[in-house]
């Protein structure tokens, strides 16, 4: 059964650079996409980007200019970078990978595995 | 970036009766290939969100039959026959058509 497993630091200074790794057991990353997404506190999901195992990433245009989601296949993990952040920035990082499921000549990808999340607060 | 709008925020539901969640986006979540990039997940209380419905009518796997989704274009609903009490969560919709993939903003579901 494959597992998704977040770590990193659950507390992070502003202005610094939040680091989390997505350790994947029980299967592999390869052929599969893979996204961040995160959860302040009490508040709803928000999508932060997507890989595709090859390296291909898509981010989300509001933190694009901080973000970087990489694979890295020799040790089947993920691992997302946030720079200079700040207290918006507090949340639950969950890490997902995403179901095919075609349908005709049309492949679909759906968020289908969540990890459990990590919590990562960011202050002084 | 697409916006997704969800009604009601907050749903009182007893159990045994049917329950029945708004999704609006602020642009036709259809593609080129005829599909619509709609999806359902819930976030039941201390876990993780999971997937209900997918490309607006699809059950995922293990999802039971008592869920259903419907919908076209900008106007998407999810319903559940008969509310368990294990149904209790946030429910979110999200578009799956453009990065970034955007949710609602979440309908609670609780029982009365």
């Amino acid at each position: 059964q494959v597992q998704l497993q977040e770590s990193g630091p659950g507390l992070v200074k502003p202005s610094e650079t939040l680091s989390l790794t997505c350790s994947v057991s029980g299967g592999s990353i390869s052929s599969y996409y893979w996204s961040w997404v995160r959860q302040p506190p009490g508040k709803g999901l928000e999508y932060i980007g997507l890989i595709y195992y090859t390296g291909t990433t898509y981010y989300n245009p509001s933190l694009k200019s901080r973000v970087i989601i990489s694979a890295d296949t020799s040790k089947n993990q993920l691992s997302l970078k946030l720079s200079s952040v700040t207290a918006a920035d507090t949340a639950v990082y969950y890490c997902v990978r995403h179901e095919p499921r075609t349908l005709g000549a049309v492949t679909y990808w759906y968020l289908d595995l969540w990890g459990r999340g990590t919590l990562v607060t960011v202050s002084s | 970036d697409i916006v997704m709008t969800q009604s009601p925020l907050s749903l009182p539901v007893t159990p045994g009766e049917p329950a029945s969640i708004s999704c609006r986006s602020s642009q036709s979540l259809l593609h080129s290939n005829g599909y619509t990039y709609l999806d359902w997940y819930v976030q039941k209380p201390g876990q993780s969100p999971q997937v209900l419905i997918y490309m607006a009518s699809n059950r995922a796997s293990g999802v039971p039959d008592r869920f259903s989704g419907s919908g076209s274009g900008t106007d998407f609903t999810l319903k559940v026959s008969r509310v368990e009490a294990e149904d209790v969560g946030v429910y979110y919709c999200m578009q799956s058509l453009q990065i970034p993939r955007t949710f609602g903003q979440g309908t609670k579901v609780e029982i009365k």
